[in-house]
């Protein structure tokens, strides 16, 4: 019973390629987000949709590009791949998109997608 | 601007031994929230506990413990008797009410490496 799963868990490409990381919760939560972690495993948010509507976007490249056909799925496009996307990204979903006091905010993540750019 | 500081960064220990993790955390906010995630060799992130800023009750469960004190900005967790399936990277992340949206700052982790 996967809660969150990303495809593919692995991703070797070269520099200047279009990609793509899907990421689907099957826990019928209403928010998704997506994380990169770097090399040193530092963990930072780029992206969270709520209902299939962006609600955060933290400064990234215009190259990253989510998707949401629909609250269940939340996918990560990247065009012109560079050196430096090289990091493992990690999907999470959430009950509830704000701060309600209750546990329903807690993230669940994917396992991560390891991207390698050469 | 919230911030999240794990100073120890890596931490040996030997089978048996308690542990203790310390997190430190910065926010201007009255009302907040605090997680703690472990991320083992296989990699995947796995959620271990929230705490709400309003509520210091410590917390146990098994063989995890964790101390909340907002004098002190301090969300430590402490491992008793370690086991080598303990061994892993651990996150303390920090959320803010404030923002309206969940938006979670992690620190840079404390890898634990327990040795039989």
């Amino acid at each position: 019973d996967t809660a969150v799963s990303q495809t593919p868990k692995y991703l070797v490409t070269q520099m200047g390629n279009d990609k793509s990381i899907k990421c689907e919760q099957n826990l019928g939560h209403d928010t998704m987000y997506w994380y990169k972690q770097d090399s040193k495993k530092f963990l930072k948010i780029m992206f969270s949709y709520n209902n299939k509507e962006l609600i955060i976007n933290e400064t990234v490249p215009n190259r990253f590009s989510p998707k949401s056909p629909d609250k269940a799925h939340l996918n990560l496009h990247i065009n012109s791949l560079e050196l430096g996307d090289s990091a493992v990204y990690f999907c999470a979903s959430s009950q509830d998109q704000g701060i309600s006091g209750r546990d329903t905010d807690t993230q669940y993540f994917g396992p991560g997608t390891r991207l390698t750019v050469l | 601007a919230q911030k999240v500081t794990q100073a120890q960064t890596e931490i040996s220990v030997v089978e048996k031994e308690d542990v203790t993790l310390d997190c430190v955390y910065e926010t201007r906010d009255t009302t907040y929230y605090l997680f703690w995630y472990k991320q083992p060799p296989s990699g995947e992130l796995v959620f271990l506990i929230r705490r709400n800023s309003f509520d210091e009750q410590n917390e146990i469960s098994g063989r995890y413990s964790w101390n909340f004190q907002k004098s002190t900005s301090s969300f430590n967790f402490t491992i008793t008797a370690s086991q080598v399936v303990d061994s892993a990277v651990y996150f303390c992340a920090l959320s803010e009410a404030r923002t309206g949206f969940q938006k979670l700052v992690f620190g840079t982790g404390t890898r634990l490496l327990v040795s039989p």
